[in-house]
């Protein structure tokens, strides 16, 4: 049990474009997702937090125009990179606390986002 | 801990071995703490946690020890295997009981199992 899931699991666009991420929590529901952006050979970067419902909270330092988070319902969560640039190529995963549950986080596959 | 620096610090170990990774976390009021590996291209799996009312926690070949009077964490892995070979991470957390509170990372450790 306790299974994310993240969808594309990688990406390639063009400068400018946008670029949408899902993360699914697929046998739980999820209180709270977490987004994090991850560098080649550097640790997770938390960038924001979610709850259902409300808006997201941001990460100092985190453009919340550029990356929405919508969280929709109790299983879904979606990052959207808006006019990416090749400075946004990363990889960035997901995480889910399960709701009435303790803070474990289960985490997401990744995806992969390359812009050229 | 917070993530430094482009080099994640390696730890060459021979198949067989034990492990032992170090991690100094920063924040004495963090209550939860939690060991991840990162195999390249994919996301974190837990491996093993550790609440600060303890200081020593075992699993299949692992174990976690908390000292918190300077606080570090560390995780040993027993008769590494080259299924082993990842990049290991901690983390601490200022409430378990409290959902929707932060995780923050430390900067990781590669562990290079040689046959």
């Amino acid at each position: 049990g306790a299974v994310v899931s993240q969808h594309p699991s990688w990406v390639i666009c063009k400068s400018g474009t946008s670029v949408k991420i899902e993360c699914r929590s697929l046998d739980f529901q999820a209180t709270t997702m977490f987004w994090y952006r991850q560098f080649p050979k550097q640790s997770l970067m938390l960038m924001a937090t979610s709850n259902e419902g409300s808006k997201a909270t941001y990460e100092q330092g985190v453009e919340k125009d550029k990356f929405l988070i919508n969280h929709a319902s109790l299983t879904l969560s979606t990052l959207t990179v808006t006019s990416a640039h090749p400075e946004d190529s990363s990889f960035y995963i997901c995480s889910a606390n399960r709701y009435g549950g303790y803070n474990e986080q289960f985490f997401g596959p990744g995806t992969r986002l390359t812009v050229l | 801990g917070e993530s430094v620096g482009l080099h994640l610090p390696t730890l060459s170990v021979q198949e067989g071995d034990n492990s032992i990774i170090n991690c100094a976390y920063s924040n004495s009021a963090s209550d939860y703490f939690i060991w991840y590996k990162q195999e390249s291209g994919k996301g974190p799996q837990f491996i093993i946690d550790i609440r600060s009312n303890m200081d020593k926690r075992q699993g299949q070949r692992v174990t976690v020890l908390l000292n918190k009077t300077v606080k570090h964490l560390s995780l040993q892995i027993a008769a590494t295997q080259p299924g082993d070979s990842a990049v290991y991470f901690c983390a601490e957390n200022v409430s378990f009981k409290a959902a929707g509170n932060k995780l923050t990372f430390g900067g990781g450790t590669r562990v290079l199992v040689k046959p």
